[in-house]
């Protein structure tokens, strides 16, 4: 069984900040990791898949980054529509999918 | 326009079941595993259960298998989660959301499961 740790577990940051976001897995997934942003009251959105590539309608500023065990979730100017609980998921064993813990991105 | 769209949630007592059906449009529907996946008051989002697009193949989380079964229709674009033998901890918002070879790349609004005596 494949376990997702993320950290940290909360982060407080203010608009225009840079934001980087961490998640390891507890063994090698290759680059099958995608992470998706959760706000409450709405669905789930993907925002990076194949640990680097942008999902449809994802502004640039999103980045992502990492192989093997460790992944990075990048935000390069965080704007205010971007504070939301962050989630990476693994997918190696396709269709069986992990999910990790997640980080609240909250305001500072 | 791809659109998920999920039914089916309500409250029942432990032990109870319960059937969530999903009906999606805009997309070739056959050519997706669909696949549950829930979240429960104050928790994070946890994988439920996967069907393969011919769905013949199933895949299901430790924490329900043996208890709630995937099926989908393709003659009319419906995934179902049967829920059986509920206990409180599977109380949560259920999503339906298909992957190909993209991940959930689309959700649904989800639909709320109670289990309360």
């Amino acid at each position: 069984e494949i376990v997702l740790t993320q950290s940290p577990a909360t982060l407080s940051v203010s608009p225009g900040e840079r934001v980087t976001l961490s998640c390891r897995a507890s063994q090698s997934v290759g680059g099958d990791v995608a992470w998706y942003q959760h706000k409450s009251g709405q669905s789930p959105r993907l925002l990076i898949y194949g640990a680097s590539t942008r999902a449809t309608g994802i502004p640039a500023r999103f980045g992502g980054s990492g192989s093997g065990t460790e992944f990075t979730l990048t935000i390069s100017s965080l704007q205010s529509e971007d504070f939301a609980v962050y989630y990476c998921q693994e997918y190696i064993n396709w269709p069986v999918f992990t999910f990790g813990p997640g980080t609240t991105v909250d305001l500072k | 326009e791809v659109q998920l769209s999920e039914s089916g949630g309500g409250m029942v007592q432990p032990g109870g079941s319960l059937r969530l059906s999903c009906t999606a449009s805009g997309f070739i529907f056959r050519s997706y595993a669909m696949s549950w996946v829930r979240q429960a008051p104050g928790k994070g989002l946890e994988w439920v259960a996967a069907v393969a697009g011919g769905g013949s193949l199933t895949y299901y989380a430790d924490s329900v298998k043996g208890r709630f079964t995937i099926s989908r229709d393709n003659s009319m674009n419906t995934v179902s989660l049967q829920l059986n033998s509920l206990r409180v901890e599977d109380a949560a918002i259920y999503y339906c959301t298909r992957s190909g070879g993209v991940p959930f790349d689309y959700w649904g609004q989800g639909t709320l499961v109670t289990v309360s005596s």
